[in-house]
């Protein structure tokens, strides 16, 4: 089956450690997403990539840092410098038509708490 | 840069009752659309979408969307709420630049 696997689906970080969320699709999609999700604000975007071995940041871009060594992996890590990481992280890919008429897919999720 | 709202915050509706969400976007030319769907600890489920041509969209799950050009809406509706549509509902703009903005969502409880 094609899709969007992440891993873990929980992930506990102690103070001061640097911790990486995994992220695999076999969708051969172009472009991958991270989003950070906490109660009552939506989806705010962390990093993004459309390209192997190039991303942007996104809105929210401090204290986290991404790879694209490969098509189908985009994984991001949350810094000791991340005061706040507790929440609910969602990986997404999609292709890239022209004319912008792409449609994001969305991954499983993996909840980061903070011991 | 485009916004989105979503002025409900939470909807209590009965089973077998009709459910419109409200969704109001900011952006100058024509938008893409899209509402998403996510159960507790889960990710996002693609309701519908709207790119261009009719304004009247049809999604999984017995849910239709509006386009209204004027008003600056999309907002999902379904006719007959099942219990399995409690869940917390996205809405979605895009600008064409393969970057997405999120409402806060609006989560939908369904009564007995």
């Amino acid at each position: 089956d094609g899709g969007i696997t992440q891993s873990p689906k929980y992930l506990f970080r102690k103070e001061g450690q640097n911790v990486t969320l995994s992220c695999e699709q076999n969708l051969n999609h172009d472009a991958m997403y991270w989003y950070r999700q906490d109660p009552g604000q939506g989806l705010r975007l962390i990093y993004y990539s459309q390209i192997v071995n190039d991303f942007q940041k996104g809105d929210i871009a401090e204290g986290y840092s991404v790879s694209r060594e490969k098509k189908e992996s985009f994984p991001l890590t949350v810094t000791s410098a991340q005061k706040n990481p507790t929440a609910f992280y969602l990986c997404a890919s999609t292709n890239l038509p022209r004319g912008g008429e792409e449609t994001q897919y969305f991954g499983p999720g993996t909840r980061l708490l903070v011991l | 840069a485009q916004s989105v709202t979503q002025p409900d915050i939470h909807i209590t509706v009965s089973e077998g009752a009709s459910l419109e969400l409200r969704c109001n976007y900011s952006y100058g030319a024509t938008p893409y659309l899209f509402w998403y769907v996510q159960s507790p600890g889960q990710g996002l489920q693609l309701l519908l979408k709207y790119f261009s041509g009719d304004t009247l969209v049809q999604g999984i799950k017995g849910f239709e969307a509006e386009f209204k050009r004027s008003q600056s809406s999309f907002n999902l509706r379904k006719p007959s709420v099942h219990w399995s549509d409690a869940a917390e509902y996205f809405c979605a703009v895009g600008a064409g630049d393969y970057k997405l903005s999120f409402g806060a969502g609006t989560t939908v409880t369904v009564r007995a």
